[in-house]
């Protein structure tokens, strides 16, 4: 157990709806990160917060969001979904700074239909 | 797109085996870190590599930073049925206020009983 917590473990949904994936890091991380998996594209690198603040982007979707909260739990929000949108979708956390040891959740598979 | 290339591809071992697989890239990265994906769950951090040169071991695990910081090897030890899964080298690059992570396709290992 990575101390990284994801819900949730599954999601179906339609073409053209909107969802929210959250993760809560594990405790003392101020950073986290989210990563899309799919078949074709590999484990990709959407954005990272630190400290509540966006620190980087990646290759996201405007379609897609993300927010870290005070309490430093993070939100992934999908909207107008597509089929190619259908993925794991991870989130990493780490202290940050120099040495940087990511922890992955267990991930979110999201099924769009 | 992925910036590591990683090989091989995938690999059948022999129970007993020793295996090596290796990471490169033609850019240059601070941190290798290598991590294990087991079939719906997250990658597992198995080793980090912080220092051009370094070579670090976990257990059976040993993984090398390589002097020119462009690559990386994994090498698994007297191979048991539980190493079976994906294997993914990821490396973060210099003077990056982010940090996030580049990784590789992944090395998929099946183990012969």
């Amino acid at each position: 157990d990575s101390g990284v917590t994801q819900t949730p473990k599954h999601l179906i949904t339609a073409t053209g709806q909107r969802v929210t994936l959250r993760c809560s890091p594990r405790s003392g991380d101020l950073s986290v990160y989210w990563y899309q998996q799919s078949l074709d594209q590999g484990l990709q690198f959407l954005i990272q917060y630190y400290n509540g603040e966006e620190r980087a982007k990646g290759n996201i979707l405007e379609r897609f969001s993300a927010q870290q909260f005070p309490d430093l739990h993070s939100e992934l929000n999908l909207s107008s979904l597509e089929l190619g949108d259908s993925a794991l979708y991870f989130c990493a956390s780490s202290v940050s700074g120099k040495y940087n040891e990511q922890f992955f959740g267990p991930g979110t598979r999201l099924t769009v239909l | 797109g992925q910036q590591l290339n990683q090989s091989p591809q995938s690999m059948f071992i022999q129970e007993g085996e020793d295996v090596s697989m290796n990471c490169t890239s033609s850019s240059i990265f601070n941190t290798w870190l290598w991590y294990k994906q087991d079939p719906g769950e997250g990658p597992v951090l198995l080793i980090a590599l912080y220092k051009a040169g370094e070579l670090t071991s976990n257990g059976r695990l040993t993984a090398q930073f390589g002097i020119t910081r462009k690559d990386s090897f994994l090498n698994i030890s007297a191979s048991i049925p539980s190493d079976v899964g994906i294997y993914f080298c990821a490396g973060q690059k210099p003077r990056s206020n982010d940090y996030k992570l580049s990784f590789g396709a992944g090395t998929t290992v099946t183990v012969r009983a």
